[in-house]
C-alpha cells in the first residue's frame, strides 16, 4: 500500500470549474508539500504546510493531521492549470511522493 | 526567483558505463537531495545530504550510486555501472532547511540507458 494516496488519479474540467484534489498519507509528517509537474517534467512546489489552510491566487491547500488529509483547491480553472499536481509528505529526512493527479482544462 | 541548475539536460549511455549527473544548487542553501522519476511514475527520493556527508539514502541508492559535492557548489550523483532499469529523470533539490522547508527543483537530466 502507497503511504501517499492522491485521488483522482485523473481530473478533466471546463475552463472556470473549481477543482478539488485530495491525498491522504499514513506515516508521521513534519510537513506536506503540493508540488505542480509541468508537461516538460519540470517541478514547482506551489505549497508547504503543517496545519491548517494556505492560499496563493487561485489556489488554496488545507490539511488535516488528524485525519491525515490534505486538499488542493483551484477556483476558476483556466486551461493553463493543466499538470500533474503532486502530493508529497515530509518524513525523517525525506519527501515520500503520491502518484500524481492529471489535470486537464478545456476551454 | 533563485534557481537550480541542472546538467546535462538528457544523457543517452550503454549499459554498463559511468554516468555523472550534475546539479548547481541555490547558493546558500546547505541541504541537497537527489530524487528520480521512472517514465510515468512517481518521484521517488534517492538520497539526502548535509554537511558534506549523507543524511539518508534510500533502498535504491546501493554501492552503485553515490554522491558528492566536489568544489563547494556543484553537487554530483554518480552511477557507476548503469543498467536498463536506471533509465529515468533525476531530479536534484536544494531546500533551504531541509525537507521540511520550500523544495527548490532542477529542471531534471533524462538519463536513458540502452
Amino acid at each position: 500500500k502507497n503511504e501517499v494516496e492522491q485521488s483522482p488519479q485523473n481530473l478533466t474540467a471546463q475552463e472556470g470549474e473549481f477543482i478539488t484534489i485530495n491525498c491522504s498519507y499514513s506515516v508521521g509528517i513534519s510537513a506536506l508539500h503540493w508540488l505542480q509537474q509541468h508537461p516538460g517534467g519540470g517541478i514547482v512546489s506551489l505549497f508547504m504546510l503543517s496545519s491548517g489552510k494556505k492560499k496563493h491566487g487561485r489556489l488554496i491547500a488545507t490539511i488535516n493531521i488528524q485525519e491525515k488529509h490534505s486538499s488542493l483547491h483551484i477556483t476558476a480553472s483556466h486551461p493553463r492549470d493543466s499538470a500533474v499536481y503532486i502530493c508529497a509528505v515530509s518524513n525523517t529526512d525525506k519527501l515520500i511522493f503520491g502518484t500524481g493527479t492529471r489535470l486537464q482544462v478545456f476551454p | 526567483e533563485p534557481e537550480v541548475t541542472q546538467t546535462p539536460s538528457h544523457q543517452v549511455t550503454q549499459m554498463g558505463q559511468e554516468v555523472i549527473l550534475r546539479c548547481v544548487p541555490i547558493s546558500n542553501h546547505l541541504y541537497f537531495y537527489w530524487y528520480r522519476q521512472i517514465l510515468g511514475q512517481k518521484v521517488e527520493f534517492l538520497v539526502s545530504f548535509y554537511n558534506n556527508e549523507i543524511s539518508e539514502k534510500s533502498e535504491i541508492f546501493d554501492d552503485q550510486f553515490s554522491v558528492e559535492r566536489p568544489d563547494g557548489s556543484n553537487f554530483t550523483l554518480k552511477i557507476r555501472s548503469t543498467k536498463l532499469e536506471d533509465s529515468a529523470m533525476y531530479f536534484c533539490a536544494t531546500p533551504s532547511g531541509g525537507a521540511t522547508d520550500t523544495q527548490y527543483f532542477g529542471p531534471g537530466t533524462r538519463l536513458t540507458v540502452l
